[in-house]
């Protein structure tokens, strides 16, 4: 399988604090995204970063990317309850739409 | 602009049936994939439609079909339901263009059950 591995597979932590998500993957990409996914329902586009990108910034978000590694994280700062949720990435290859997946982070934001 | 919107939202089959699935992609979307997510396997891509082609095709038997209207909506269709097709299935439409630039917009999916 190509699927990539995110790191950890669950995270739980207090309102207020930052959350640090990773995530590997096999092949060449043409870019990385990461969504969220509350409880069963659809996924929610939160950042894309392309392969010639490092880091890139969204709100309370942060995504680095390292391609040389294949590896990649996402920082939410300052999180709050909202923010419980499973988050996955997911990377394309070039000229594709097809989108390979991660396992996800179960993130749980204790109030 | 309205979202991308997945009828049934939820299906309860019987094994051996088959089963029609219908996204209706944002408007000017002419892009849709189709992924299965279950809690064994995760995320997995099934096919994706662009001006009624279909372009790339994830591993997954012929039971599963889809295909994709001029006005852009597609179905999906699964032949001979298996107990372990029971899962999320979820469409995706995003903007004509290079596919490095763009992200996918996903409906809310359609729970299938195959008791």
């Amino acid at each position: 399988s190509q699927q990539g591995e995110e790191d950890p597979q669950a995270l739980s932590i207090q309102e207020g604090e930052n959350a640090t998500m990773n995530c590997s993957y096999k092949t060449s990409i043409n870019n990385l995204q990461w969504y969220r996914q509350n409880s069963g329902r659809g996924l929610v586009h939160l950042i894309l970063i392309r392969s010639n990108e490092r880091e890139k910034h969204s709100g309370r978000l942060r995504v680095t990317l390292d391609t040389s590694k294949k590896s990649s994280s996402l920082l939410i700062t300052a999180s709050r309850a909202a923010d419980t949720a499973s988050y996955f990435c997911a990377h394309s290859g070039a000229g594709s739409y097809q989108l390979t997946f991660g396992k996800g982070t179960k993130l749980s934001v204790i109030p | 602009k309205a979202g991308v919107t997945q009828t049934p939202r939820y299906l309860i089959k019987t094994r051996g049936q088959q089963v029609t699935l219908s996204c209706s992609p944002i408007s000017g979307h002419r892009s849709v994939s189709w992924y299965q997510q279950t809690p064994g396997q995760g995320l997995q891509f099934l096919f994706e439609y662009f001006s009624e082609t279909q372009r790339n095709k994830g591993n997954f038997p012929g039971r599963f079909s889809g295909r994709q209207f001029s006005n852009s909506r597609s179905e999906m269709n699964v032949s001979t339901l298996e107990l372990g097709d029971s899962a999320l299935y979820l469409c995706a439409s995003s903007v004509p263009g290079q596919a490095e630039s763009y992200e996918q917009y996903f409906g809310p999916g359609t729970r299938l059950t195959v008791t």
